[in-house]
């Protein structure tokens, strides 16, 4: 079985541009998070959403935004882009919402430049 | 604010000594568990996920959480070379609004196994 996909795996932006990054979940998993890491810390939440709804978000700005959509696929989009923005992204995936084990996709390396 | 704490290490430990790393959280509403490994310049990987206070083994892996005390636990037995990388600890607590505010995760141990 596949397991959690993102795409792009690697991705320049220029400060102040917009991107768009894309996840699909574990087949028949409905839940998916979003997360930021920077070098040397752990993963910081971003937005969870299960069954199509926002269930849980972050201390991130409003610059931050995502959605899930029918097939339980999601989009993470920052807008406004800051070098501070630099980080892995990383997307996982639930079989349901709450408390239950989370599984990682390889991650988004976002250089901001 | 949630909080967990991790030893940054390094912890060094031989090949085929016991491993273990320490984890602390702030919150008491915490109701699940996890140690994820992560490889540098990889993604998390779920090693343990444990719910209720006691031990949890899985081959090599035992967690062993204590509620009261706010403590969590990884033991790695017969620690092998591959076994080097760094290992994060992660809670989950409900959040006012039915949901969950995802994973809070510690700032990770970095473990070597010296051969």
């Amino acid at each position: 079985d596949a397991g959690v996909t993102q795409s792009p795996t690697h991705l320049i932006k220029t400060r102040g541009q917009q991107v768009t990054l894309r996840c699909s979940p574990i087949s028949g998993h409905k839940s998916v998070s979003w997360y930021q890491q920077v070098l040397g810390q752990g993963p910081q939440f971003i937005f969870q959403y299960y069954e199509k709804e926002e269930r849980g978000r972050g201390n991130f700005p409003d610059r931050f935004s995502a959605r899930q959509f029918p097939n339980y696929s999601s989009e993470l989009n920052v807008n406004a882009l800051l070098l501070g923005d630099s980080a892995l992204y990383l997307c996982a995936s639930s079989l349901v919402g709450l408390g239950t084990e989370a599984f990682f996709g390889q991650g988004t390396r976002l250089t901001v430049v | 604010q949630k909080e967990v704490e991790q030893n940054s290490g390094p912890l060094s430990v031989p090949e085929g000594a016991i491993a273990s790393l320490n984890c602390t959280y702030s919150d008491r509403g915490s109701q699940s568990f996890f140690w994820y490994r992560q490889y540098s310049g990889k993604s998390p990987e779920l090693i343990m996920s444990i719910y209720s206070n006691g031990d949890k083994e899985d081959g090599r892996f035992t967690a062993q959480l204590n509620k009261a005390s706010q403590y969590v636990s990884l033991l790695i037995r017969d620690s092998q070379p591959s076994d080097s990388a760094t290992y994060l600890c992660a809670v989950i607590s409900p959040n006012s609004g039915g949901g969950a505010d995802g994973l809070t995760f510690g700032k990770g141990t970095h473990l070597i196994i010296q051969p």
